[in-house]
């Protein structure tokens, strides 16, 4: 069964608000991470949260991750129309495979010019 | 570098015949996935492969088949396909130091 869950599942913004996305997820992390996908492509990923880690940035993107609400939130600021993407957590689980990654649903983001 | 390469890209088969999904990385990663993605349900893996050598059953493994070929390939066969295995198949591959997953383009397929 699949680990994340990202809420919400649909987000629709204009140009230059922020948008946040959050996942919730029901085991033990290892780490966090975040992948985006444009329609029709491969998973690109953004971002990467260890366990022990708070909150993590890189460009635009911030990340938070709180081990005991079991949730992480993604923040893009200052969105753009090319921002318009699906967004997905995976999670590795502590105690299971090192190998294995659990993704969530995703949220799609709709960033409106 | 081309990064992960997956083929064919679209593909569409009629209930019962077999076909081989190929799957090619450039980035000497030991480690490599097979995931499917529908509508409403996300990325769902498949199998994977640690490393050269070793394959493991994912969440949804029934109905496939899986081969390392060597350190840069994995397949994914499916031996007599169901329009239940409609779907999109993604292959990827992981860094090993930071866990980052490195997908292909994905492969489309249709199950009459």
């Amino acid at each position: 069964s699949q680990q994340g869950e990202e809420d919400p599942q649909a987000l629709s913004i204009q140009e230059g608000e922020n948008a946040t996305m959050n996942c919730s997820y029901k085991t033990s992390i290892n780490n966090l991470q975040w992948y985006r996908q444009n329609s029709g492509r491969g998973l690109v990923h953004l971002i990467l949260i260890r366990s022990n880690e708070r909150e993590k940035h890189s460009g635009r993107l911030r990340v938070t991750l709180d081990t005991s609400k079991k949730s992480s939130s993604l923040l893009i600021t200052a969105s753009r129309a090319a921002d318009t993407a699906s967004y997905f957590c995976a999670t590795r689980n502590s105690g299971g495979s090192n190998y294995k990654l659990t993704f969530g649903k995703g949220t799609l983001l709709t960033v409106n010019p | 570098n081309a990064g992960v390469t997956q083929t064919p890209k679209f593909q569409v088969l009629k209930t019962g015949q077999s076909m081989t999904l190929q799957c090619a990385q450039d980035m000497n990663h030991n480690s490599m996935y097979w995931y499917r993605q529908d509508p409403g349900m996300g990325l769902r893996l498949i199998y994977y492969s640690a490393s050269e050598g070793t394959t493991d059953k994912g969440e949804v493994p029934n109905g496939y088949n899986v081969s390392r070929l060597n350190k840069r390939e994995f397949s994914l066969r499916l031996e007599s396909a169901a329009p239940s295995q409609t779907s999109v198949y993604f292959c990827a591959s992981r860094e090993q130091n930071t866990g980052e997953l490195f997908f292909g383009e994905g492969s489309r397929l249709t199950v009459l």
